[in-house]
């Protein structure tokens, strides 16, 4: 299976802040990897697809990009909504997902 | 309005043998690819299956791997999870998900779940 390392696992921030999330494939995934919000007691929810392609009624401050298998997950401007887990998936081979980052409240 | 119910979950002892089920509605079942993922109590999500728009590729985690079998029934817009030879670590809730394709891309829909406890 196609690993996909995530980091950091948790990561406290303020609303207003920028933060990145990074998750790295174990071998080439194309563009193939998606992000997903997790907020507490709830279903996952799609936010980028295709590295970089916002899901329809994602905000704009969400926003995806790559660099040879590195693929980071930027949050412009933090809400007090997206305190919340983030997890990658690579559809290149096999799906799997990273391991998660918590993201909360400082 | 697309909607997903799992049911089949419940407690089992090790060794034994469970199916899960998907009742999907809401969208043309037989152009989307169905996923498993699962996510035990306090952890992340693990990918369990995966079965193309017409059950013509298949495919499974490593952990899983020989002892699930996932497959559909378009005719009754239906996804199933054969789950045999249960350990404790596959105590976990099983989510049913749409794909957005045809194949296996990402997931678009996610199921509220169906808890599955492997436990003697």
């Amino acid at each position: 299976d196609i690993q996909m390392t995530q980091s950091p696992p948790s990561l406290s921030a303020s609303v207003g802040d920028r933060v990145t999330i990074t998750c790295r494939a174990s071998q080439s995934v194309a563009n193939l990897v998606h992000w997903y919000q997790q907020r507490p007691g709830k279903v996952p929810q799609l936010l980028i697809f295709a590295t970089s392609t916002l899901q329809r009624g994602v905000p704009s401050r969400f926003s995806g990009s790559a660099s040879g298998t590195d693929f980071t997950l930027t949050i412009s401007s933090l809400q007090a909504e997206d305190f919340a887990t983030y997890y990658c998936q690579q559809s290149y081979g096999t799906p799997t997902f990273g391991q998660g980052t918590k993201l909360e409240i400082k | 309005e697309v909607q997903l119910v799992e049911s089949g979950g419940t407690l089992v002892q090790p060794g034994r043998s469970l199916r899960l089920s998907c009742a999907a509605s809401g969208f043309n079942f037989e152009d989307a690819a169905m996923h498993w993922v699962r996510q035990a109590p306090g952890k992340g999500l693990e990918y369990v299956a995966g079965i193309s728009w017409n059950s013509g590729s298949m495919g499974y985690a490593d952990s899983v791997e020989g002892r699930f079998t996932i497959s559909r029934d378009n005719a009754r817009n239906s996804v199933y999870l054969q789950m045999d030879s249960l350990r404790t670590e596959d105590t976990a809730l099983y989510y049913c998900a749409k794909d957005e394709g045809a194949v296996a891309g990402f997931i678009d829909f996610w199921g509220q779940g169906t808890l599955v406890t492997v436990s003697s």
